[in-house]
């Protein structure tokens, strides 16, 4: 079975300080590993995804993570956090089609002037 | 595309009742997704449906939840009878080639 762990319940840093969000997965199978941002009130909004290819994928918003089977990881991470960034980030794996997400339990951002 | 969509946004129903929530995916997803969401539980799949047809329901706690997907551009969740602890934000997404967009969720509160 498949499942996700975020270590951090809450994390705070200063504003323009970098980030980093951890997230171990157990999966049989190459993953399909995903990170969601959730604002107050708000659905979840698709950073970025690994499928296969590069280690370090991209996303939006400025955030990248690294995918590192060695470690069973994909952290998230950005160089520098704005106060927009404030929200509850979730890692999440796939199936082999990408389907049937499997969510860990959410790490909260709190962002300080 | 408006994204997924879903009705109502927040619902509030006594104890007992029967309860539906509808969702409007993106057009063109095959997959439909819905979630449930809970302090003490995060994020838990419910059921999911591929071509309009029930893959995966495992994750329907009990008996009084139902999910139906009639066409490709509608599905409900129905709560009957509906109970306190059903109280969560229930989530709709809907996905193409593994890449899901959520609904805003519906807040339901049982009380």
């Amino acid at each position: 079975a498949q499942s996700v762990t975020q270590p951090d319940i809450h994390i705070t840093v200063s504003e323009g300080a970098s980030l980093e969000l951890r997230c171990n997965y157990s999966y049989g199978a190459t993953p399909y590993l995903f990170w969601y941002v959730q604002s107050p009130g708000q659905g979840l909004q698709l950073l970025l995804k690994y499928f296969s290819g590069d280690t370090l994928v991209q996303g939006i918003k400025g955030f990248e993570a690294e995918f590192k089977r060695s470690q069973s990881s994909f952290n998230l991470r950005k160089p520098s956090v704005h106060w927009s960034d404030a929200a509850e980030y979730f890692c999440a794996v796939g199936n082999n089609a990408g389907n049937m997400l499997t969510f860990g339990g959410g790490t909260r951002l709190m962002v300080k002037p | 595309d408006a994204g997924v969509i879903q009705s109502p946004r927040h619902e509030v129903t006594e104890m007992g009742q029967e309860v539906t929530l509808r969702c409007k995916p993106i057009s063109g997803h095959d997959y439909l997704f819905w979630y449930r969401q809970t302090m003490m539980r995060g994020l838990e799949l419910l059921i999911y449906f591929n071509n309009n047809v029930p893959i995966d329901d495992s994750g329907m706690p009990e008996d009084r939840f139902s999910a139906k997907m009639p066409n490709a551009s509608f599905s409900t969740l129905k709560i009957q009878p509906s109970e306190p602890r059903d109280s969560a934000v229930y989530f709709c997404a809907s996905s193409l080639r593994g890449r899901a967009f959520f609904g805003q969720g519906t807040r339901l509160t049982v009380v």
